[in-house]
């Protein structure tokens, strides 16, 4: 798989259930974020975990580090329709660089249904 | 909050005729980047710039492509001679250190 590659492709829950999904990356990195994409809009960051962190929360949010396996999971607890969207995890990676570029992931659509 | 503005949100171009895209990043941040997404393709990165110049750049942003900060509030990306290949959002972002804020994007379309 591609650097930052998330699953499902697409998950479907009822309001009210927890949504997990899940991502993978192949290259060492400073850090992994989760961004969220309404359709057709623009990117809203969510979370953002460092490489020497494995588990973060925020509100509803949880996300958790597994450097040794390359692989994040992003956890939406009590989730609401309005959580529908598309959920992309992003990694920076280790560059000699001041600005860092993200590598973005295909992302998971995620749809909340009520 | 502060957001980053793009402007404008849709841009319809023919082949071959330069576009200019917009961007006012965040005021107080210092490094700023431009991304595209193709239509249901993932969002790609295209370039970084930071104290003035370019940080770093990936394959697509070849000779057509260029970027400018002609005054302190403005980010801007140029496509000299668009391909309908082009055709996509472009995001502009901008970070004080490491999260990212991006703009609402323009969609450029290539006729």
């Amino acid at each position: 798989s591609q650097q930052g590659e998330e699953d499902p492709q697409a998950l479907s829950i009822q309001e009210g259930e927890n949504a997990t999904m899940n991502c993978s990356y192949k290259t060492s990195i400073n850090n992994l974020q989760w961004y969220r994409q309404n359709s057709g809009r623009g990117l809203v960051h969510l979370i953002l975990i460092r490489s020497n962190e494995r588990e973060k929360h925020s509100g509803r949010l949880r996300v958790t580090l597994d450097t040794s396996k390359k692989s994040s999971s992003l956890l939406i607890t009590a989730s609401r329709a309005a959580d529908t969207a598309s959920y992309f995890c992003a990694t920076e990676g280790i560059s000699s660089g001041s600005a860092r570029q993200l590598t973005f992931g295909s992302g998971t659509q995620l749809t909340v249904l009520p | 909050e502060p957001e980053v503005t793009q402007t404008p949100s849709h841009q319809v171009t023919q082949m071959g005729q330069e576009v200019i895209l917009r961007c006012v990043p965040i005021s107080n941040h210092l490094y700023f980047y431009w991304y595209r997404q193709i239509l249901g393709q993932k969002v790609e990165f295209l370039v970084s710039f930071y104290n003035n110049e370019i940080s770093e750049k990936s394959e697509i942003f070849d000779d057509q492509f260029s970027v400018e900060r002609p005054d302190g509030s403005n980010f801007t990306l140029k496509i000299r001679s668009t391909k309908l290949e082009d055709s996509a959002m472009y995001f502009c972002a901008s970070s004080e250190r490491t999260k990212q804020y991006f703009g609402p994007g323009t969609r450029l379309t290539v006729t």
